[in-house]
């Protein structure tokens, strides 16, 4: 299993609708979440962080789940804006801190 | 306020040269990290500084990648020789207060070995 894997996509999506994609993990020791997105050509930029509550942020919905070792991104309103390539980064924490990120999920609103 | 900054923005070189990329992390930044974006293997953390100091180099491809941080706001990663299997983006990314906080990047360097 790889250590962070996300669905490449793309997720073409209507303008207005909702969208979720997950993110697992396979180590049990991770620590910490995060969501960035990252428009074409440019640099991955934080949308938000992932607590083990849950958060929401606007239209955006972040989610951990512990046990099924997943993190998970529900966008609701889908903006054209939106459009981007969404990346989880996973960080485990403790004698060797490792950084992951995944290779990212692509997303496309439709007008 | 300035973002994290690298040079060159685009380097097109050629097989067995020498390459040098630059950044200068976000003022007050004590974490720097550089990685290599590729299309196979989607972002990757090559290296990372603690105050100046490397804390983690283990995602350092191979001998020919070295990177260096002289001071709190420089930081150089220099490939020699350079292959064609090295054209990739990298990001520098600065934190404020560590691993488990938020990264601001860099614009990247597109390089190129042809």
């Amino acid at each position: 299993r790889k250590e962070v894997e996300q669905d490449p996509g793309p997720f073409n999506v209507p303008e207005g609708a909702t969208v979720a994609f997950n993110c697992t993990y396979s180590n049990s020791a991770s620590q910490s979440f995060f969501w960035y997105r990252q428009d074409c050509r440019k640099e991955p930029k934080l949308l938000m962080s992932v607590y083990s509550s849950g958060n929401e942020d606007g239209r955006f919905t972040a989610q951990l789940n512990r046990a099924s070792q997943y993190i998970s991104l529900l966008i609701r309103d889908s903006k054209l804006s939106d459009s981007a390539t969404y990346l989880c980064v996973v960080n485990t924490l403790g004698r060797d801190d490792k950084i992951i990120f995944g290779k990212g999920t692509r997303l496309h609103i439709l007008p | 306020d300035a973002g994290v900054i690298q040079s060159p923005r685009h380097e097109v070189t050629e097989m067995g040269q020498e390459v040098t990329l630059r950044c200068k992390p976000i003022s007050g930044h004590d974490y720097l990290f550089w990685y290599r974006q590729t299309m196979m293997r989607g972002l990757e953390l090559l290296i990372y500084f603690n105050n100046n100091v490397p804390i983690d180099d283990s995602g350092m491809p191979e001998d020919r990648f070295s990177a260096k941080m002289p001071n709190a706001s420089f930081s150089t990663l220099k490939i020699q020789p350079s292959e064609p299997r090295d054209s990739a983006v990298y990001f520098c990314a600065s934190s404020l207060r560590g691993v488990s906080y938020e990264q601001y990047f860099g614009p990247g360097t597109r390089l190129t070995v042809t």
